[in-house]
């Protein structure tokens, strides 16, 4: 069935720097959404984008729905230590599951 | 509101043991949902409901699994007998099913452990 990819799995970064995650499908989506999951906790949810080419902006994240609503990306800029976490992105498929991506763990080195 | 509620939030068993684990959806929410996280398989979605009906269990790994939703705040679901393998955190989430596309508000999880 349809599915996600996430890239990269894993991201370490030195505070202060940005972050990027990507979402790719080989499908057009009709829809994504972001949530984030602190270590040990549950995923609380971010942002959802449905329109061709959005870009929303929350605080230091950004995030983009491609052009041909294939991919996505979530890009944080001077990461924090409070952005730790693993950031998955999900979307609804036509028999309205959502379907999680594998997520990206990002960890930040103060 | 005082968000998804899941209980217990940890449990260790052994294996053979039935094991139930419980769910308060948030008030007014009309879609719930059973989930499973492990570092293998990620995140999958096991069964969700909606207006207590059950509408996709594709999930459910196998007959030993069970899942109900007797009303609108209280589900459950259920593993009999448990297995090592079924060790994992079951989340349980809800929404307001108010737009095609609705966020989902999850719960704090259930460890579970089976040895």
């Amino acid at each position: 069935g349809q599915q996600v990819m996430q890239i990269p799995q894993y991201q370490h970064v030195q505070e202060g720097e940005d972050f990027t995650t990507y979402c790719n499908s080989s499908t057009t989506l009709s829809n994504i959404q972001w949530y984030k999951q602190r270590p040990g906790g549950h995923p609380v949810f971010l942002i959802q984008l449905v329109k061709s080419g959005e870009v929303k902006k929350q605080k230091r994240l950004t995030f983009q729905f491609g052009e041909a609503k294939k991919n996505s990306s979530l890009h944080i800029t001077a990461t924090q230590t409070t952005d730790v976490g693993t950031y998955f992105c999900a979307f609804y498929n036509q028999g309205g599951k959502l379907i999680f991506g594998q997520g990206t763990e990002l960890s930040v080195k103060p | 509101d005082a968000g998804v509620i899941q209980s217990p939030r940890h449990e260790v068993t052994e294996m053979g043991q039935e094991v139930t684990l419980r769910c308060k959806p948030i008030s007014g929410h009309n879609s719930l949902f059973w989930y499973r996280q492990t570092m293998m398989r990620g995140l999958e979605l096991l069964i969700y409901f909606n207006n207590n009906v059950p509408i996709d269990d594709s999930g459910m790994p196998e007959d030993r699994f069970s899942a109900k939703m007797p009303n609108a705040s209280f589900s459950t679901l259920k593993i009999q007998p448990s297995e090592p393998r079924d060790s994992a955190v079951y989340f349980c989430a809800s929404s307001s099913g108010t737009s095609v596309y609705n966020e989902q508000f999850f719960g704090p999880g259930t460890r579970l452990t089976v040895l």
